[in-house]
C-alpha cells in the first residue's frame, strides 16, 4: 500500500496567525481528502482536493480559513488561517490508493492553538 | 446528505468474548461501507469493508454484515484480545471515485485481560 506523510506531525500555535500542513504520497492519486477530528471526536470532511481544479469544501467549512493547494497528483497542503483556540485539532489527509473508493489516512497533524 | 448512525459509544468485553458494533445509514444510494479501527494517537486504519453487493463479509476474527434493506451495517469481532481495544469507526459511502465518506460517532472497545 501507499506510503502517507505529514509535516508537520503536531505544532503549537497562537491566536492568529496561520499553519500549512503538507500531504505527500509516494503514488500519484487523483483524490486527496483533508479531514477534522476535534478530541475525542469522529472525523469530518473538510474538503476534496483534486489536481488542477479548486479543491471542493464541505459544508461549514471555507477557502479563506481553510485553502488548499494540489499542485500535483503526490501532494497537497492545508492551510488553517487565522487560528483561534476552536482550531485545535488533529488534522488528517487520505488518499485513495487503490482505485476502489478505499481511503487511507496519514498519520495525522496535532494542532494546538494557545 | 448521508447520516451515519453508530451504537454503543462504549463497549467493555472480557478477552474471549465476542464484540458486536452497529451502524445505521440514511442514504440508500450508499454502497460502500469500510470499517476503520484507531488506536489512542495513531491514524485510522482501515480492517474491512464491504460493497453492497454482498451480505456477509469474513477476515479472521472480524466480520462485517449488511442489511441494505434496513440500510444498517455490522462489525463482529470473535474471540476478542487485548490488542482490540481501540475505538472503532464505521463510514458510508457511494461506491465512485473520490465520493466522500461520511462517519459514524465511533465506538470505544475495551477488552478486560
Amino acid at each position: 500500500s501507499a506510503v502517507i506523510s505529514q509535516k508537520p506531525s503536531r505544532d503549537i500555535c497562537q491566536r492568529g496567525t496561520s499553519l500549512t500542513i503538507q500531504c505527500q504520497v509516494d503514488s500519484q492519486v487523483t483524490m486527496m481528502f483533508w479531514y477534522r477530528q476535534q478530541p475525542g471526536q469522529s472525523l469530518t470532511l473538510i474538503a476534496t482536493a483534486n489536481q488542477g481544479s479548486e479543491a471542493t469544501y464541505e459544508s461549514g467549512f471555507v477557502i479563506d480559513k481553510f485553502p488548499i493547494s494540489r499542485p500535483n497528483l503526490t501532494f497537497s497542503t492545508l492551510t488553517v488561517s487565522n487560528m483561534s483556540p476552536e482550531d485545535s485539532s488533529i488534522y488528517l489527509c487520505s488518499v485513495d490508493t487503490s482505485g476502489y473508493n478505499e481511503q487511507f489516512f496519514g498519520p495525522g497533524t496535532r494542532l494546538t492553538v494557545l | 446528505g448521508e447520516n451515519v448512525e453508530q451504537h454503543p459509544s462504549t463497549l467493555s468485553v472480557q478477552e474471549g468474548d465476542s464484540a458486536v458494533i452497529k451502524c445505521t445509514y440514511s442514504d440508500s444510494a450508499s454502497n460502500y461501507f469500510p470499517w476503520y479501527k484507531q488506536e489512542l494517537g495513531k491514524r485510522p486504519q482501515l480492517i474491512i469493508d464491504i460493497r453492497s453487493n454482498v451480505g456477509e463479509k469474513k477476515d479472521q476474527r472480524i466480520a462485517v454484515t449488511l442489511n441494505k434493506t434496513a440500510k444498517h451495517f455490522s462489525l463482529h469481532i470473535t474471540e476478542t484480545q487485548p490488542e482490540d481495544s481501540a475505538v472503532y469507526f464505521c463510514a458510508a459511502s457511494i461506491n465512485r471515485r473520490g465520493n466522500q465518506f461520511y462517519f459514524g460517532t465511533g465506538t470505544s472497545l475495551t477488552v478486560i485481560p
